[in-house]
């Protein structure tokens, strides 16, 4: 079963300072990961992902994660936050290549606050 | 452009009352799921489809029924709605349920239940 904790609902930054959003993930197969993106009043984006390889995932506007399967963590990193950059985050796990649901499990969500 | 279409957008109903909401995508994905988002809670999945005419209970499907007659449409059928139903859904599809996909959102139904 896979499982998927953030850490923080609300993270509040300023413009230009480093944004750094917690995820724990548990997971008892090789996992899946994923950090998406929603803006107001839309879907959930994908902002980038880690399946195998390089544990160290760069995705779209900047946003950079790392696997760290020692620490069971995927935390998302921005060096400089943006106000565009303003949205709710959510980690999401899946039973990667074991998975025959193609279930994505996702956390409780944190919102980004950026302050000029 | 490749999307995946909701409708309606906001719907406020009456309990008892049946509902559909429709999805539809265009990008000839295998998967299609829907899930419900709860402040505080994330996305629970409610129904999932891996193909047509195969469609599978998620965590959350009490209340709520699926069909899969076509690849590109999966409506989500609420036949006896109930305030606790009041939430915001989202259906999103992939190229295969395999995990590694990443899904496509819709932009999200507000349904009200009253």
């Amino acid at each position: 079963a896979q499982s998927v904790t953030q850490l923080g609902s609300h993270v509040s930054v300023s413009e230009g300072a480093l944004v750094l959003l917690r995820c724990n993930y548990s997971s008892s197969v090789p996992p899946y990961l994923f950090w998406y993106v929603q803006y107001p009043n839309q879907g959930l984006q994908l902002l980038l992902k880690y399946t195998t390889g390089a544990t160290l995932v760069k995705g779209i506007n900047g946003f950079e994660a790392e696997f760290k399967k020692s620490e069971t963590s995927f935390h998302l990193t921005k060096p400089s936050a943006h106000m565009s950059d303003a949205a709710e985050y959510f980690c999401a796990v899946s039973a990667g290549y074991s998975s025959n649901t193609g279930k994505l499990i996702f956390g409780q969500g944190t919102t980004l606050q950026v302050k000029p | 452009e490749a999307q995946v279409t909701q409708n309606p957008r906001y719907l406020i109903t009456v309990t008892g009352k049946k509902l559909t909401v429709t999805c539809s995508q265009n990008m000839n994905h295998e998967y299609m799921s829907w899930y419900r988002q709860d402040p505080g809670l994330g996305l629970r999945q409610i129904y999932y489809s891996m193909n047509v005419e195969v469609t599978d209970k998620g965590d959350v499907p009490e209340g709520y029924k699926v069909s899969r007659k076509e690849k590109r449409n999966f409506p989500l059928i609420l036949e006896s709605p109930s305030p606790n139903q009041t939430s915001l859904y989202f259906c999103a599809s992939s190229l295969g349920g395999d995990g590694n996909s990443p899904l496509h959102f819709g932009n999200g139904t507000r349904l009200t239940v009253t």
